[in-house]
């Protein structure tokens, strides 16, 4: 357990309506990661951040955006949800030290946008 | 464009066989290769990990072996339990970047 949380867990919106999911890390560090999962796709890096303020697009980044005011929260935003939007998004954080080359992923959040 | 690439989306065998789960990248870039687990409603947790200078990592019941001339990697599982039912994913990694594979799921019989 890396400490990650997500919120919500579930989210059901409608088109068109903007929507932020929270990612919280109580173990101070550094990087973090937002991926979303689809079938057929596998896990897609959307945004990461690599410090406070400091963040950078991922692969499938267009209609999203993302910020890390704080070292423990890193905020993905959808600013006008669309149905391609539906997903499940995970949040993750880099390991330490010997953990370093590895990822550790939060439970995820089930987004429909209907 | 994908990287990693996991050609079987699904696998079943008998509880005590062995698993063979296979995976092929692109990106000769990629110097760590990992495997992670998936169970339904939860995130990825971390399974077994390979650096490129390495052919081969065991821990348990779970080997992971590199091909880099081949560009592919394959994880092993023996012996299969009930309990292995999951996703798997394959991801390979550079200083910069992690790709994942789309994943395969293993659905180990009793």
């Amino acid at each position: 357990d890396a400490g990650i949380t997500q919120s919500p867990r579930h989210k059901v919106t409608e088109t068109g309506t903007p929507v932020t999911l929270r990612c919280h890390q109580t173990e101070n560090h550094r990087y973090m990661y937002w991926y979303r999962q689809d079938p057929g796709h596998g896990l897609r890096l959307i945004h990461y951040s690599y410090g406070v303020k400091d963040t950078d697009k991922g692969e499938v980044s267009d209609g999203y955006s993302v910020s890390r005011s704080k070292t423990e929260d890193f905020l993905l935003t959808l600013e006008s949800a669309t149905s391609s939007q539906t997903s499940v998004y995970f949040c993750a954080i880099r390991g330490r030290g010997g953990d370093g080359e590895k990822l550790f992923f939060g439970s995820g959040t089930q987004l429909s946008v209907l | 464009d994908q990287q990693v690439k996991q050609n079987s989306p699904s696998l079943s065998v008998q509880e005590g066989r062995i698993s063979i789960l296979n995976c092929d990248y692109t990106n000769s870039m990629f110097d760590y290769f990992l495997w992670y687990k998936k169970y339904p409603a939860e995130g990825p947790t971390f399974l077994i990990s390979i650096s490129s200078i390495k052919d081969k990592n065991e821990d348990g019941r779970f080997t992971v072996f590199l091909n880099k001339s081949a560009k592919h990697l394959s994880l092993h599982i023996v012996p299969s339990q009930p309990g292995d039912s999951a996703v798997y994913f394959c991801a390979a990694s550079d200083p910069d970047d992690m790709r994942f594979g789309a994943g395969t799921r293993l659905t180990v019989k009793p």
